[in-house]
């Protein structure tokens, strides 16, 4: 059974361009949430797709968007990049208690 | 507002020895649930433990065990045994239940190393 699988793995941007996430959730997971993790730091929420909606959003510009589709994997989409965006990038897909973290993606802007 | 505090930047322990991790929390919603991650420098979030606040007792999984001491706000994690392999980031987390299906919210983190 496949866990949270995340792509690309890594990547480089620079500044104002626009990048897209992948996310697979778990098998049987129906919830998917965005963490950005800055370096030292714990991760912090983006938001969260259920049933193709955005449920809940963390303190993040607008710059910052996604998507759900029908078989639950998701996007997170960025626009106009910046230096500050650099940061691990984590998909959680969860189905009540149970929350699964993928590998993350690492994104730096230069 | 729900906040996690981990006052250990870093620590450090022998291997095959027990080390406890710290983690307090502050949150006004009755029914909630905390949680513990290892993070490996690869990035990936690994479930250690979860911890109802209503459970009776305290969660363990394996080598790992949560003491949970509601009225003291604190949940640090217990590992056992330490070995080479547990060298990581260590976070504790929680989430509300009464407000929905809220997000996680984490601690910055205790960095574990441990010493052959």
């Amino acid at each position: 059974d496949a866990g949270v699988t995340q792509s690309p793995t890594h990547l480089i941007k620079t500044r104002g361009q626009q990048v897209t996430l992948r996310c697979s959730p778990k098998s049987g997971h129906d919830t998917v949430s965005w963490y950005q993790q800055a370096l030292g730091q714990g991760p912090q929420f983006i938001f969260q797709y259920y049933e193709e909606e955005e449920r809940q959003r963390g303190n993040f510009p607008d710059r910052f968007s996604g998507h759900q589709f029908p078989n639950y994997s998701s996007e997170l989409n960025v626009n106009a990049l910046l230096l500050g965006d650099s940061a691990l990038y984590l998909c959680a897909s969860s189905v009540g208690n149970t929350i699964y973290f993928g590998e993350g993606s690492w994104l730096t802007v230069v | 507002a729900q906040k996690i505090t981990q006052t250990q930047p870093g620590m450090f322990v022998q291997e095959k020895e027990a080390v406890t991790l710290d983690c307090t929390y502050d949150t006004s919603d009755p029914s909630y649930g905390l949680f513990w991650y290892k993070q490996p420098s690869s990035g990936e979030m690994i479930f250690l433990i979860y911890q109802g606040s209503y459970d009776q007792q305290n969660a363990t999984e394996g080598r790992y065990s949560l003491n949970f001491q509601k009225a003291r706000k604190s949940a640090n994690l217990v590992i056992s045994a330490s070995q080479l392999g547990d060298s990581a980031m260590y976070f504790c987390a929680m989430r509300d239940f009464n407000s929905g299906n809220t997000p996680l919210v984490f601690g910055k983190g205790t960095r574990l190393s441990v010493i052959a």
